[in-house]
């Protein structure tokens, strides 16, 4: 079976100081990942994707994630907060034994204090 | 293009009634996804499609029903209504598996009560 588990369901930041969203995921297949992000009353915006190629991976906004097989973690990371950065995020897996299905965490809240 | 579209934006209905979401992308995508979202949730699947005529069950389908007779459209039908099917519905597609991105439409808000 797959899952995701976001560890923190609120973060809370300064504006202008880093940001470290945790996502951990349980998966017996090549995993592909996702972050969403979602704004008040709006639908979800893909940030960045791994897909097996690099580990680094590099999405919208200044945001970028990190894979780690051996961790089994895809944490998601923003050198400098901003606040349009508050809004919830969502870290999705999908396995290639899933095929056309997508798992979701329950979510991380990020608050941006200015 | 217009992306994905959702209709109606908010619904609340009565227990026992019945109503149809709508959800249509102008994209030709495959892949289509009815999801769930129910407060400090994630999305759980309840429906999805990958192309006109075939439809699967998600881990939440009982209750609702799907039809996809053309590429663009993708109706969730809730027969009879229950409070536990209050909760906010987004409608996705994927070009193909390998894309892998999902485009979300922006969420339908229903209340049964």
């Amino acid at each position: 079976a797959q899952s995701v588990t976001q560890l923190d369901s609120h973060v809370s930041v300064s504006e202008g100081t880093p940001v470290l969203l945790r996502c951990n995921y349980s998966s017996s297949y090549s995993p592909s990942l996702f972050w969403y992000v979602q704004h008040p009353n709006k639908g979800l915006q893909l940030l960045l994707k791994y897909t097996s190629a690099a580990t680094l991976v590099k999405g919208i906004n200044g945001f970028e994630a990190e894979f780690k097989k051996s961790e089994t973690s895809f944490h998601l990371t923003k050198p400098s907060a901003h606040m349009s950065d508050a809004a919830e995020y969502f870290c999705v897996v999908r396995t290639s034994n899933t095929g056309n299905q997508f798992y979701f965490g329950t979510g991380t809240s990020l608050t941006v204090i200015p | 293009n217009a992306g994905v579209t959702q209709t109606p934006k908010f619904r609340i209905l009565k227990i026992g009634q019945s109503m149809t979401l709508q959800c249509a992308q102008d994209m030709n995508h495959n892949y289509m996804y009815w999801y769930r979202q129910d407060p400090g949730m994630g999305l759980k699947l309840i429906y999805y499609s990958v192309g006109a005529g075939i439809t699967d069950k998600g881990e939440v389908p009982n209750g609702y029903n799907v039809s996809r007779s053309t590429t663009e459209d993708f109706p969730l039908r809730l027969e009879l209504a229950a409070p536990s099917q209050t909760s906010v519905y987004f409608c996705a597609s994927l070009a193909q598996p390998s894309s892998y991105e999902q485009y979300f439409g922006p969420g339908t808000r229903l209340t049964v009560t």
